[in-house]
């Protein structure tokens, strides 16, 4: 159990172009879901927090207007990197938990961003 | 505000041997505890989390962790290295109100024959 998806697992965009980015929890609902971005040889940073049905949180120095984020049902969410460009090219991976119980987050395996 | 250490970002274990891996912690209130492993372009999978009682959580693949309030401490250990075993490893806090994870700086562990 506790399984989530994201897709694409690759993607590869020219610059100025938009690229959307799904995250699905796939055996349960998840109430809240984070996005997180990775660079190589680093440590995941926290991008935003988003509830379903509500706006999301974004973490400070993240731009919102660049990284929407979609949390219309409680399984999915999805990211959308605006006009991306060669800096935006990271690791994103997505995480899901459920109301209450135990705080355990369950990840997704991740998205490789290349911005040409 | 919570922030996490991992003293050591690359580790080199033989075979066999013991695998520790160092995290504190510093947080204003009792915060959750977890320990993550990540597989080269893969997401993050949990090893195990400290939430209440027990101080000495055991989780997946043999590896367990204790959790030390008075050394604000939560090191990941597993008595016989496999293999298997090399990847990048996160330990991450979270408070217990809005689930926020902060993670470390991640620490590399690579098994030698």
């Amino acid at each position: 159990g506790a399984v989530v998806s994201q897709h694409p697992s690759r993607v590869i965009c020219k610059s100025g172009t938009s690229v959307k980015i799904e995250c699905r929890s796939l055996d349960f609902q998840a109430t809240t879901m984070f996005w997180y971005r990775q660079f190589p040889k680093q440590s995941l940073m926290l991008m935003a927090t988003s509830n379903e049905g509500s706006k999301a949180t974004y973490e400070q120095g993240v731009e919102k207007d660049k990284f929407l984020i979609n949390h219309a049902s409680l399984t999915l969410s999805t990211l959308t990197v605006t006009s991306a460009h060669p800096e935006d090219s990271s690791f994103y991976i997505c995480s899901a938990k459920t109301a209450g119980g135990t705080d355990t987050q369950y990840f997704g395996p991740g998205t490789r961003l290349t911005v040409l | 505000a919570q922030s996490v250490t991992q003293l050591g970002s690359h580790v080199s274990v033989s075979e066999g041997a013991l695998v520790l891996l160092r995290c504190n912690y510093s947080s204003s209130v009792p915060p959750y505890l977890f320990w993550y492993v990540q597989y080269p372009n893969q997401g993050l999978q949990l090893l195990l989390k400290y939430t209440t009682g027990a101080t000495l959580v055991k989780g997946i693949n043999g590896f367990e962790a204790e959790f030390k309030k008075s050394e604000t401490s939560f090191h990941l250990t597993k008595p016989s290295a496999h293999m298997s075993d090399a990847a990048e490893y996160f330990c991450a806090v979270s408070d217990r109100n809005w689930g926020k994870l902060q993670f470390g700086a991640g620490t590399q562990v690579v098994v030698t024959p």
